[in-house]
């Protein structure tokens, strides 16, 4: 079966860094992508990783590795407006997105 | 303009009554996507549309009905439901279903349902 894991909730410091991380296992490999969802609200895009390496885009940044099935998601300079869930989602060989559950990200003062 | 919307964004229904989500986007996209989010499950793809006809229904109860009557708009009737298909229902867009592996979606912001 398809499967995607990345843990449930996380708590970290504003101002601090914090590393999101996601593992899949699917059939076929199309790119994964990263989305923020704040509560009540649609999940929005953040990155997406096809390549293996690190993609930065200002105070995130997404690492892909294909050969371990591993992703993870960096966020510096933690604001408190970075507060949400971050859903990790696969494109498998169909190009249909495989979702994981979401990590919920506390920021605390 | 928000890219895609979506109408009610509160429902409460009764298990007996008849009632439909509406989804709009804005964005010139050829892919309509509607989703199941449940709290702290995975988002649940429930029907994919290419413009205008279905291509993807996984396993979803009749007692949801999607409706594509043309490449803008995306509905989903719902008809005796059941508590557990409470949730908020997501409606999404792309440029296409498939054809390159960048495949943005768009999301709107959901409907929450309560099944009475």
């Amino acid at each position: 079966g398809q499967n995607i894991d990345q843990p449930t909730e996380m708590t970290a410091t504003e101002g601090a860094i914090v590393q999101i991380n996601c593992t899949y296992q699917t059939s076929g490999f199309n790119g994964l992508f990263w989305y923020q969802q704040h509560a009540g609200e649609a999940p929005t895009f953040l990155s997406y990783n096809v390549l293996d390496g690190l993609e930065e885009k200002g105070r995130f940044s997404s690492f892909l590795s294909r050969s371990k099935g591993y992703s993870y998601l960096l966020l510096k300079e933690l604001q408190m407006k970075d507060s949400a869930s971050y859903l990790c989602a696969v494109s498998d060989s169909n190009y249909q997105l495989i979702w994981g559950a979401g990590t919920k990200l506390i920021i605390k003062p | 303009e928000t890219g895609v919307t979506q109408t009610p964004r509160h429902l409460v229904m009764g298990m007996t009554n008849k009632k439909s989500l509406k989804c709009e986007q804005h964005l010139g996209h050829n892919a309509m996507y509607w989703y199941k989010q449940s709290a702290k499950k995975p988002l649940e793809l429930m029907f994919v549309y290419s413009l205008e006809e279905r291509v993807e229904n996984n396993s979803v109860p009749s007692r949801f009905s999607p409706e594509c009557p043309n490449s803008s708009h995306l509905f989903l009737h719902l008809h005796t439901l059941q508590p557990e298909d409470s949730a908020l229902y997501l409606c999404a867009s792309s440029q296409d279903v498939s054809a390159e592996a960048y495949n943005e979606q768009f999301f709107g912001p959901g409907t929450r349902l309560t099944v009475l």
